[in-house]
């Protein structure tokens, strides 16, 4: 397996627009979880979901974050408008059983909102 | 909810030091415990994990122990190399929920 796999890896765009953030977790993988890691802020869970459904979104920063799992296979995290404050390094990681198995982490997205 | 308390947020060695890092944890229903370390511009990567049955688990130069009754588990590495230069982060399972919740990492500097 390749792993998780996250694009675009970098992403550099002006405040007010519309930001898409992909993974595709590991097959056979149920949990999928959505972090945001800034200097700051340390390591912060955003949202994850249980097979394809969103379980926790109590990270989500505010309305204009929002993601979505339509399948197994793929997850978007989207950012409507995005503000300089959102520039951060994104990471997509997947388990097997939630928190009793590792977590495999993507290599993350670094976004960038001038 | 569980909350994970790290600490030092930094700690540098001399190479072939031993380096400790503690985090302790608030949920008595937490049961697993892992340690990722992240190399500068890499991604969280497992190096060692503990569960609740079991009070110490080693592997090579690096060790995990942990306290239940003190709700507290430690890193441990033996003989740091320059290698060994990252942010190590702690994480403890969130009792009956699916995710981890991570400590806010140790940054750690091992000087040759």
């Amino acid at each position: 397996d390749a792993g998780v796999i996250q694009s675009p890896r970098h992403e550099v765009t002006e405040m007010g627009q519309e930001v898409t953030l992909r993974c595709k977790p590991i097959s056979g993988h149920d949990y999928l979880f959505w972090y945001r890691q800034t200097m700051m802020r340390g390591l912060e869970l955003l949202i994850y979901f249980n097979n394809n459904v969103p379980i926790d979104d109590s990270g989500m920063p505010e309305d204009r974050f929002s993601a979505k799992m339509p399948n197994a296979s793929f997850s978007t995290l989207k950012i409507q408008p995005s503000e300089p404050r959102d520039s951060a390094v994104y990471f997509c990681a997947s388990s097997f059983g939630g928190a009793r198995g590792e977590q495999f982490f993507g290599p993350g997205t670094r976004l960038t909102v001038l | 909810g569980e909350n994970v308390e790290q600490h030092p947020s930094t700690l540098s060695v001399q190479e072939g030091d031993s380096a400790v890092i503690k985090c302790t944890y608030s949920d008595s229903a937490s049961n697993y415990f892992p340690w990722y370390k992240q190399e500068l511009g890499k991604r969280p990567q497992l190096i060692i994990d503990i569960r609740s049955n079991v009070g110490e688990k080693k592997d090579q130069r690096i060790a995990v122990t942990l306290n239940k009754t003190a709700k507290h588990f430690s890193l441990h590495i033996t003989e740091t190399q320059p290698e060994d230069s990252a942010v190590y982060f702690c994480a403890a399972s969130s009792g009956s929920q699916g995710n981890l919740i991570f400590g806010k990492g140790t940054k750690l500097s091992v000087k040759p």
